[in-house]
């Protein structure tokens, strides 16, 4: 699977949108990006996942570059419980095996 | 409808025992994962079980770390002659189906080794 690259912290106004990016550039054609989220002592918690179209849920919106080499997961309106580590992961759609890495630390701020 | 559970919470061991991590998966979910999170770091996955059996058990570190998935239900992690290095959250996660499909994880155990 493609490594992924994630600053390690960022912060962001309660009620602002935040803005988390990812660069992937050796994605390769079949690989998805997906992105999960860590509150504190709590397992992990899906968020979103896409292959080269902007997805958006009840939860964030996912923004791919055409070239699929970085993309943004976006919450509209962040809110103090949305503190938390947001992990980029970019695997085939069949494997199981997901590399999480270090993930960012988004903080948000009231 | 129940989550993910993991029994327990938290367990201290001492150097060189034998302990045992439960995981209930969510009703009807086929795949059940195995992770390891250390302090400051990502989860890394350790086992993957379709049905009763393990799919792919690549990421166990070694021979001390088994697991087990008797009836497709419930899974235990079992780890032998634990030491300080085995310190860490153990997650579970499980999905529908296979690994296409979302994973949705528990709490974790977090696993003391004096």
């Amino acid at each position: 699977d493609a490594k992924t690259t994630q600053p390690p912290s960022m912060d962001c106004a309660e009620g602002r949108a935040a803005n988390l990016p990812c660069n992937h550039s050796t994605i390769s054609g079949n690989e998805y990006v997906y992105w999960y989220r860590q509150i504190h002592s709590q397992g992990p918690q899906y968020i979103i996942h896409g292959l080269k179209n902007n997805e958006t849920n009840e939860m964030a919106s996912l923004i791919i570059t055409e070239d699929r080499k970085s993309s943004t997961l976006i919450l509209p309106h962040a809110t103090l419980r949305d503190t938390a580590v947001y992990y980029c992961i970019v695997r085939f759609y069949n494997n199981n095996d997901m590399r999480f890495g270090a993930g960012t630390r988004l903080t948000v701020k009231p | 409808g129940a989550g993910v559970s993991q029994t327990p919470s938290n367990k201290v061991t001492e150097k060189g025992k034998y302990v045992e991590l439960r995981c209930d998966p969510i009703s009807g979910h086929t795949a059940l994962y195995w992770y390891r999170q250390s302090l400051g770091q990502g989860p890394e996955f350790l086992i993957y079980f379709q049905g009763t059996g393990a799919a792919d058990d690549s990421g166990l570190p070694n021979d001390r770390f088994f697991a087990v998935r008797p009836e497709g239900s419930v899974s235990t992690l079992k780890i032998q002659r634990t030491e300080r290095g085995d310190s860490a959250v153990y997650l579970c996660a499980s999905s529908l189906m296979g690994p296409s499909y979302e994973q949705y994880f528990g709490p974790g155990t977090r696993l003391t080794v004096t």
